[in-house]
């Protein structure tokens, strides 16, 4: 049971350049996340996916596009970075949106854009 | 929109003391308030949780309290040690919305030897 997995680690970019981060849970959860972590700004939701099939805007979403592809993975697309998304993602899930489920993350993908 | 605010964003106390982090949120539909503890590098974990039909909280040397009038709660944590170092994260659950959590920009403990 890895829990949640997301995939690279790290990354570095050029501005323009397109990327796909990926992201799996093995936990059977419906809810997934993605979330950005910035110095000061604590974590704050991109984009998130309450069940298979829907998708909907976070927080800050301009300049990502996500991808629930099935119950089990949620990808986040950045399809023409600029140096201010360099930034800590996280991937994380629960087992429903309802309220009291506990948030899992991922370990983090590290991403610059030059 | 909604937000949790975090308060102090430094704390620097002495190994053995006590330290408390407070937050207070705006939405009175919130009902779930959990607390994540992330080390240098590492993700964010949960280290507590409370709902709101409750008022206080213990798990060995954490608790956390919860006042839903004054729409605020903090985290203890008592008898400090060493590895209690890393970055605090309060939440709220964005008034029971599908989005999730709304998280605080978080507590920088540092534990002084």
């Amino acid at each position: 049971n890895a829990g949640v997995t997301q995939t690279p680690k790290f990354q570095v970019l050029k501005t323009g350049q397109s990327m796909t981060l990926q992201c799996a849970q093995d936990m059977n959860h419906n809810s997934m996340y993605w979330y950005r972590q910035d110095p000061g700004m604590g974590l704050r939701l991109i984009y998130y996916s309450a069940s298979e099939g829907t998708t909907d805007k976070g927080e800050v979403p301009n300049g990502y596009n996500v991808s629930r592809l099935n119950k089990r993975e949620f990808s986040l697309r950045l399809e023409s970075a600029a140096p201010s998304q360099t930034s800590v993602y996280f991937c994380a899930s629960s087992e429903a949106w309802d309220t009291g489920n506990t948030i899992y993350f991922g370990e983090g993908s590290w991403l610059t854009v030059v | 929109g909604e937000n949790v605010e975090q308060h102090p964003s430094t704390l620097s106390v002495q190994e053995g003391d006590s330290a408390v982090i407070k937050c207070t949120y705006s939405d009175s539909a919130s009902n779930y308030f959990p607390w994540y503890k992330q080390e240098l590098g590492k993700r964010p974990q949960l280290i507590i949780d409370i709902r709101s039909n409750v008022g206080e909280k213990k798990d060995q040397r954490i608790a956390v309290t919860l006042n839903k009038t004054a729409k605020h709660f903090s985290l203890h944590i008592t008898e400090t040690q060493p590895e209690d170092s890393a970055v605090y994260f309060c939440a709220d659950d964005s008034g029971g919305g599908a989005d999730g959590l709304t998280f605080g920009k978080g507590t920088h403990l540092i534990i002084q030897p």
